[in-house]
């Protein structure tokens, strides 16, 4: 069994802030994690992923995401928001053997200018 | 990455009509889902293939039915739309290696209004 918790379903940073979204896992074999981010009235965009690789990972638009097995975290950081910024976040966990992806319930991020 | 191309995009329709939203990806992906996302929601899946013939429920029960004759085209169909049905529907597939983890892609979402 798996499942995803992100924490805050709502974040609002100024413009040039830390960008900080936080997500916990909890899965009976060894994850794969992502981040999506969804844009107003698009699809999910990949940002980023996890596959047993290195703990930190590097994703498109500058965001980035650590994976902590002791803390079953993989939270979401950018060092200076942007205003284009502003969507929709999910954090999703695979594993086992149906591979099947659960999703978090999104965090909404928005950027105050 | 891959593409995913569903149509229509939006879509206004009258209860009791049929609809299907069409769905289609050219990377040879054997995965494919559907899932359904209300306003500012979280995402449910409702039915996913893992290739061809194949075709199973997701984790939220649908009244839509979906078939999987070729890899690359995976439909959804409502017999009888209800005002119950309006929502987005978002259509993805995978590639389901070791190293990928399954990485899931979607396409850009078929906008569901029935009235």
């Amino acid at each position: 069994a798996q499942s995803v918790t992100q924490l805050g379903s709502h974040v609002s940073v100024s413009e040039g802030a830390l960008v900080l979204l936080r997500c916990n896992y909890s899965s009976s074999v060894p994850p794969y994690l992502f981040w999506y981010v969804q844009y107003p009235n698009q699809g999910l965009q990949l940002l980023l992923k996890y596959t047993s690789a290195a703990t930190l990972v590097k994703g498109i638009n500058g965001f980035e995401a650590e994976f902590k097995k002791s803390e079953t975290s993989f939270h979401l950081t950018k060092p200076s928001a942007h205003m284009s910024d502003a969507a929709e976040y999910f954090c999703a966990v695979s594993g086992g053997s149906n591979y099947k992806l659960t999703f978090g319930k999104g965090t909404l991020l928005t950027v105050n200018p | 990455e891959a593409d995913i191309y569903q149509t229509p995009r939006y879509l206004v329709i009258g209860t009791g009509k049929k609809i299907t939203l069409e769905c289609s990806q050219t990377m040879g992906h054997d995965k494919m889902y559907w899932y359904q996302q209300d306003p500012g929601m979280e995402l449910h899946l409702i039915h996913y293939s893992y290739g061809v013939n194949s075709t199973e429920k997701g984790d939220l029960s649908s009244e839509s039915t979906v078939s999987r004759i070729r890899t690359e085209h995976f439909p959804l169909t409502l017999e009888s739309a209800r005002p119950s049905h309006t929502s987005q529907y978002l259509c993805a597939s995978s590639e389901d290696t070791f190293y990928s983890g399954n990485t899931i892609y979607f396409g850009e979402g078929s906008w569901l209004t029935v009235v």
